[in-house]
């Protein structure tokens, strides 16, 4: 079983739709949760980053933990076909330095206009 | 402006050919990684430093090399080239106050035949 599960998609969804993107883990020393963005045949960006539990809102994007759960998630307010990419759930643990990050495998998005 | 560079950006490789990719950055970050994504595999970390004489071996590290001489560059050598190893190569940086963020750079596709 992998550290990190994501639904690997694709989820097509209409301009304007809210868009809810989801990641679990089995690791309980995950402390820090990204969500990395990649457009295709580009690096990675970073595009959102929690510690711990909680909500952390961005724009159109809002990051939430539940440790509890062992589950993480992304929301897109009012998509936009820009959003158009794949999206990737990081997590990095204490007891590790902190700066490695387990990746999830990513969900594709696709925002039709 | 800062950035990470990867090169080359394509290589088409023979079975059991050495192969060393470059990856140079210009953040003067300590930190720095190589990652592989394969479809269904998200990222999976290969090699990373946390300093110059440092290397760690990541989740898939069989059959790679990494040496780190200087803060801006990590090659990643593939001692044997094997088909297994054809993937899109990532290198990523981060710095010590915001070990968290790691910057990637293009990638590079590798082709073994």
């Amino acid at each position: 079983q992998k550290e990190v599960e994501q639904d690997p998609g694709p989820l097509s969804v209409p301009e304007g739709a809210i868009v809810s993107l989801n990641c679990t883990y089995s690791n309980s020393a995950f402390q820090y949760f990204m969500w990395y963005r990649q457009y295709s045949r580009k690096g990675p960006e970073l595009l959102m980053y929690t510690y711990s539990s909680g909500n952390k809102e961005d724009g159109r994007f809002t990051a939430q933990v539940d440790k509890s759960s062992k589950y993480i998630s992304l929301f897109i307010r009012d998509s936009q076909p820009s959003d158009s990419a794949t999206y990737l759930c990081a997590m990095s643990a204490t007891d590790t330095g902190r700066r490695a990050l387990t990746f999830g495998s990513g969900t594709r998005l696709q925002v039709q206009p | 402006d800062a950035e990470i560079t990867q090169s080359p950006r394509h290589k088409i490789t023979e079975t059991g050919r050495q192969v060393t990719l470059a990856c140079h950055q210009t953040w003067n970050h300590n930190n720095m990684f190589w990652y592989r994504q394969d479809l269904g595999h998200g990222l999976r970390l290969i090699h990373y430093s946390y300093g110059v004489q440092d290397t760690n071996k990541g989740e898939v590290s069989d059959g790679y090399s990494v040496s780190r001489s200087n803060t801006e560059d990590l090659p990643l050598t593939l001692e044997s080239a094997a088909s297994s190893q054809t993937s899109v190569y990532f290198c990523a940086s981060s710095g010590e106050r915001d070990q968290e963020t790691q910057y990637f750079g293009p990638g590079t596709r590798l082709l073994v035949l």
